[in-house]
């Protein structure tokens, strides 16, 4: 089984709509983020928690809100979505301990807002 | 703005030859990673070079950091088909604590 899992893989929706995207992981890290990805942009991060309370914002973050549930579930919520947030969007975790700093990402979720 | 900028956009070149990919990065770092990505697939960490490291090596990637002009590169000798993916630099500031900023990424393509 994959240790960053994302739900949904796929998902269209129309301009207004409120849409959670969900990610898990069984890595047992305390960091997770939330990036979107766009064609010759590269990735920008949106939120990132580094523990169940604490949240952070990221480059991008106006539209957007996160909830950490537990340290293994870190969703992010579109209130209304428009459709300039079209894009994909990943889940990472990583852990901070002596010489590791990997981040580890999801399959992704690509979102098509009409 | 990104802190990583990589160089080039894209690469074609012949399977068997070598392909190099730069990055530039802004402000002081404590370490400077490599992802690669699969068309439409998560990133997957190949490499990390560290601020006080020059070169590191892993299999056929070879990894240089200059600190002094901001820039690293990345070095993929004898390549495959296989290799056909984007590369993406990320750079983690001094502070630990702060994110990892991830460059726009070059798109390599192996011909065979």
């Amino acid at each position: 089984d994959a240790d960053v899992t994302q739900t949904p893989r796929n998902r269209i929706t129309k301009t207004g709509k409120r849409i959670m995207l969900e990610c898990s992981q069984t890595k047992g890290h305390d960091r997770m983020y939330w990036y979107r990805q766009d064609p010759g942009l590269g990735l920008r991060l949106i939120y990132y928690s580094f523990d169940v309370k604490d949240i952070n914002k990221g480059e991008i973050s106006d539209g957007y809100s996160v909830s950490r549930q537990a340290q293994a579930k870190f969703s992010l919520s579109l209130e209304s979505a428009i459709p300039n947030q079209t894009a994909l969007y990943f889940c990472a975790t990583s852990v901070l301990s002596g010489s590791s700093d990997t981040q580890y990402f999801g399959p992704g979720t690509r979102l098509t807002v009409l | 703005s990104q802190q990583g900028e990589e160089d080039p956009q894209a690469l074609s070149i012949q399977e068997g030859e070598n392909a190099t990919m730069n990055c530039s990065y802004k402000t002081s770092i404590n370490n400077l990673q490599w992802y690669r990505q699969n068309s439409g697939r998560g990133l997957v960490h190949l490499i990390l070079i560290r601020s006080n490291e020059r070169e590191k090596h892993s299999g056929r990637l070879r990894v240089t950091l200059d600190t002094s002009k901001k820039s690293s590169s990345l070095l993929i000798t004898a390549s495959r088909a296989a290799d056909t993916a984007s590369y993406f630099c990320a750079s983690r500031s001094m502070n630990r604590d702060d994110k990892i900023i991830f460059g726009k990424g070059t798109r390599l393509h192996i011909l065979p």
